[in-house]
């Protein structure tokens, strides 16, 4: 079954350092998101992304944060000046639908982020 | 705005039992979606079952069902026959029709099977 991969598994960087994290969503889907979930904490929406550009982002996705799609494959979440509250676990999702509420997203395994 | 509320934090079921979590939303928009995730220990996020507003039949999917109540706005996930496997944190989810087609999670309940 297709699935969505993102690496690196584990990140470790100090606090202040930029950090790509990647995902190779599933192929024939047209809509991606981050999420992001703070240990033991609730699954946080980031940002959604569709025909290359941002559909929607949270008050969490400030400036900090910036999202591509660089090939016809990746999707990137870059964190340019990483922050100790940063640390977290970091979600890729797809969906082949958007806009619509009869079909799930798929999620990746996930990036553990920790900023030292 | 749109909310699912999950009050239970934790759950123990003894293995072969069946057991219940809750989920309550709230939305004003008459199209939605409901959702399941499973997140094991090692940290992963598994899609297990749907629900749509619409759908007049619970949704069923192997030992998972989903108790749909749309009046009480509840849609309890359901399991069968518990196995030790079982043991994880389980998300309900929200999904609207309109301009945002964001997920929307429920602070999770932890389930614990034992033998």
């Amino acid at each position: 079954e297709p699935e969505v991969t993102q690496t690196p598994s584990h990140q470790v960087t100090q606090m202040g350092q930029e950090v790509i994290l990647r995902c190779v969503p599933i192929s024939n889907h047209l809509y991606f998101y981050w999420y992001r979930q703070i240990l033991g904490q609730k699954v946080e929406f980031l940002v959604s992304f569709y025909n290359n550009e941002i559909s929607e982002k949270s008050e969490i996705f400030d400036d900090q944060f910036s999202v591509e799609r660089p090939d016809g494959s990746n999707f990137t979440l870059k964190i340019r000046s990483t922050k100790l509250e940063d640390s977290a676990m970091y979600f890729c999702a797809s969906s082949s639908t958007g806009g619509q509420w009869n079909s799930p997203l798929h999620f990746g395994n996930g990036t553990r982020l920790t900023v030292t | 705005a749109q909310k699912i509320t999950q009050t239970q934090p934790g759950m123990f079921v003894q293995e072969k039992e069946a057991v219940t979590l809750d989920c309550t939303y709230d939305t004003s928009d008459p199209s939605y979606g409901l959702f399941w995730y499973k997140q094991p220990s090692s940290g992963e996020m598994i899609f297990l079952i749907y629900q749509g507003s619409y759908d007049q039949q619970n949704a069923t999917e192997g030992r998972y069902s989903l108790n749909f109540q749309k009046a009480r706005k509840s849609a309890n996930l359901v399991i069968s026959a518990s196995q030790l496997g079982d043991s994880a944190m389980y998300f309900c989810a929200m999904r609207v029709f309109g301009d945002t087609d964001k997920l929307i999670f429920g602070t999770g309940t932890r389930l614990q099977v034992f033998p």
